[in-house]
């Protein structure tokens, strides 16, 4: 296993349905990301995890709800989401200082 | 105005052409600096750092403005493979990494 994993890679899911994206990585680090990359848009950047610990909460609805139970996981929970919400959600980490971010291939979801 | 801005491109150059990126950003207090390069449905993947006293990687110069609060990306001799989008990211504070909508280039035969 190298690097940073997600799970799955492409998730197809309907308003009203619960699921979750999984994000593991194996190189040391001591923080994780979670990005949103929308077609024509920046990277948007989440929530961000240092030593399992929620650092910051990029003013995002509460339909998405991160868990970050140690320093290698990292889940994004789904919830009654809306079909704007269609998007590539990327899991980054790092090691805090450096400024390196190593992403992971992205879940590729689509809310219809 | 938009915390991290570049151009979006694309750029179209024939293979051993030089072109060059700009990117701008709004935080004067921003730590540290970074090009990433992202090619079509990949992730993106630190291309390099960027250093206050301008640095260079093969056929690659980055350079760094603090005063006029810019960044640049130099690409010389390019080639088929640097077809991608190029990402200006700046570390804000505390890690808050913010990227760029990034900047298309195709190199052409």
């Amino acid at each position: 296993e190298t690097g940073v994993t997600q799970t799955p890679r492409h998730l197809v899911m309907g308003m009203t349905n619960k699921k979750s994206l999984k994000c593991e990585q194996h190189l040391g680090h001591n923080a994780m990301y979670w990005y949103k990359q929308s077609a024509k848009k920046p990277l948007e950047l989440m929530f961000v995890y240092s030593l399992e610990e929620r650092v910051e909460n990029n003013s995002v609805p509460s339909r998405f709800s991160p868990e970050c139970p140690n320093s290698s996981h990292l889940f994004l929970h789904l919830h009654t989401l809306q079909p704007e919400d269609s998007a590539l959600y990327l899991c980054a980490s790092s090691q805090r200082g450096t400024g390196e971010l190593f992403f992971g291939e992205g879940s590729r979801l689509t809310v219809l | 105005r938009k915390e991290v801005e570049q151009d979006p491109g694309p750029f179209n150059v024939p293979e051993g052409a030089t072109v060059a990126f700009n990117c701008t950003y709004s935080n004067s207090a921003s730590q540290s600096f970074f090009w990433y390069r992202q090619d079509c449905r990949k992730e993106p993947k630190l291309l390099m750092s960027v250093y206050s006293s301008g640095n260079e990687d093969g056929r690659f110069t980055a350079q760094l403005n603090r005063a006029s609060q810019y960044i640049s990306l130099l690409i010389r001799d390019s080639k088929l493979s640097d077809s991608a989008t190029y990402l200006c990211v700046v570390n804000m504070y505390n890690n808050d990494m913010r990227f760029g909508a990034g900047t298309r280039l195709t190199v052409k035969p």
